[in-house]
Formats: C-alpha cells, sequence, structure tokens
C-alpha cells in the first residue's frame, strides 16, 4: 500500500540557516503529494502540494519538487525564520480509483529555529 | 482560507464513559469529513471517513462501535468515543475537504482526549 517517510526530528537550526526535510514514499501510480505544517496548538495547514511528475510546489519561501525517479519529495527554504517553528507532514493521496482522497502521512519533523 | 473548528480542545474523563468530539466547517460547506488519530511521535492515522447523510466508512482495524461517527449536516460532524478505556487516550484530529476535485483538506485544531 501507499507510505510515506520522512526524516526524524527534531531538526534545530539557527535563523537564515538552509532547511532540507527529507520526504520519501512509496505508491502506486501516480499519486499527488503534499507537505502540511502545524504550528503549536493549531490544525495541520496546507504549506504546498504537487500533482505530478516534476512539479514543484511552493509557498511561503518553502519549495518540493515531485521527483518520480527518486521517489521523494524533499522540502527546503533557503533562509529560516524562528516563526518557521512548527512540524512539517509530508503526505500523499491517490490513485483515487483505489484510495479516493484519502491522505497517507508522513510521521512528522519537528523544526525548531533558533535566534 | 477554509476553517474548521474542532470542540473541544482538550477533555478528560473517567474509564466507561463517552465523550463526543464536534467538528465544523465553518464558512464552506463539506461534503466530506475525515476523523484522524494520532499518537506521540507517530503519524495521524486516518480512521473514518464521513460523508454528509450516509454511514461513515471505517478503516481496516478501527472498531466501528467504539467511534461512532456522525455527519448529519454539511457542516458538522461528530465523533462519539464510546464506553472509553485508557486505551483510548490519544490527539484525534478532523479535517473536512470542499470539494473532489481540489483534493484539499482542512483540518481541525485536534482533540486531546485523556482517559482516567
Amino acid at each position: 500500500g501507499n507510505s510515506v517517510t520522512q526524516m526524524e526530528g527534531p531538526v534545530t537550526l539557527s535563523e537564515e540557516a538552509f532547511l532540507t526535510i527529507n520526504c520519501t514514499y512509496t505508491a502506486t501510480g501516480y499519486p499527488s503529494l503534499f507537505w502540511y505544517v502545524q504550528y503549536p496548538g493549531e490544525g495541520l495547514q496546507l504549506l504546498l502540494k504537487a500533482t505530478k511528475a516534476d512539479d514543484k510546489g511552493s509557498n511561503k519561501g518553502f519549495e518540493a519538487t515531485y521527483r518520480k525517479e527518486t521517489t521523494s519529495f524533499h522540502l527546503e527554504k533557503g533562509s529560516v525564520q524562528v516563526s518557521d517553528s512548527a512540524v512539517y507532514f509530508c503526505a500523499l493521496s491517490g490513485p483515487y480509483m483505489e484510495y479516493g482522497n484519502k491522505l497517507v502521512f508522513g510521521a512528522g519533523t519537528i523544526l525548531r529555529v533558533k535566534s | 482560507g477554509a476553517v474548521v473548528s474542532q470542540h473541544p480542545s482538550r477533555v478528560i474523563c473517567k474509564s466507561g464513559t463517552s465523550v463526543k468530539i464536534e467538528c465544523r466547517s465553518l464558512d464552506f460547506q463539506a461534503t466530506t469529513m475525515f476523523w484522524y488519530r494520532q499518537f506521540p511521535k507517530k503519524s495521524l492515522m486516518l480512521m473514518a471517513t464521513s460523508n454528509e447523510g450516509s454511514k461513515a466508512t471505517y478503516e481496516q482495524g478501527v472498531e466501528k462501535d467504539k467511534f461512532l461517527i456522525n455527519h448529519a449536516s454539511l457542516t458538522l460532524s461528530t465523533l462519539t468515543v464510546t464506553s472509553a478505556h485508557p486505551e483510548d487516550s490519544s490527539f484525534y484530529i478532523c479535517s473536512a475537504r470542499v470539494r473532489v476535485a481540489e483534493n484539499i483538506q482542512y483540518f481541525g485544531a485536534g482533540t486531546r482526549l485523556s482517559v482516567l
């Protein structure tokens, strides 16, 4: 079945450092890929998504590219801020005929940014 | 963006009692809502898919009689944990989908259930 593996945290960085959070997946066909972020005390929010191979999702300075050949969707940001401290979840969905719109999540990666 | 409200945010109850958790879409109609359970340091696990006006579809291994889901309107779904026991203690999260084609879920802030 579908599954998502993401790097364990916590990841601790200084402000303005470069961020990479690795995410790889196992799925049949061509799933849609997502990154969700959960700030303390809040619900998960969609950060970015990509629906086909080589698509790049981007939002708030974060980027991730759908790599079919390596089954990866790594999250990157060039310069993190303290306000980026949160838990980041990689997720996939699909294919629709087999799985509907169900989301399968990775375990989440805690990011801590120090000033 | 679309807002999903989940209530209560935290509940403590005695073993054997039932607890109801509400999930509301505040500014949109949600034909489909989802209920997840999150264990410490683990991922969100889908429990069931709730469609307005019909019975919920439960994932394998989830007890239907333990976790009662009702989706009576386009803006409200409820999860009732019946005869709760300490092993039911967990973080429960709901989400709602606006449109099938968009395939984006909007999440509530979650409910921390502690069963004594």
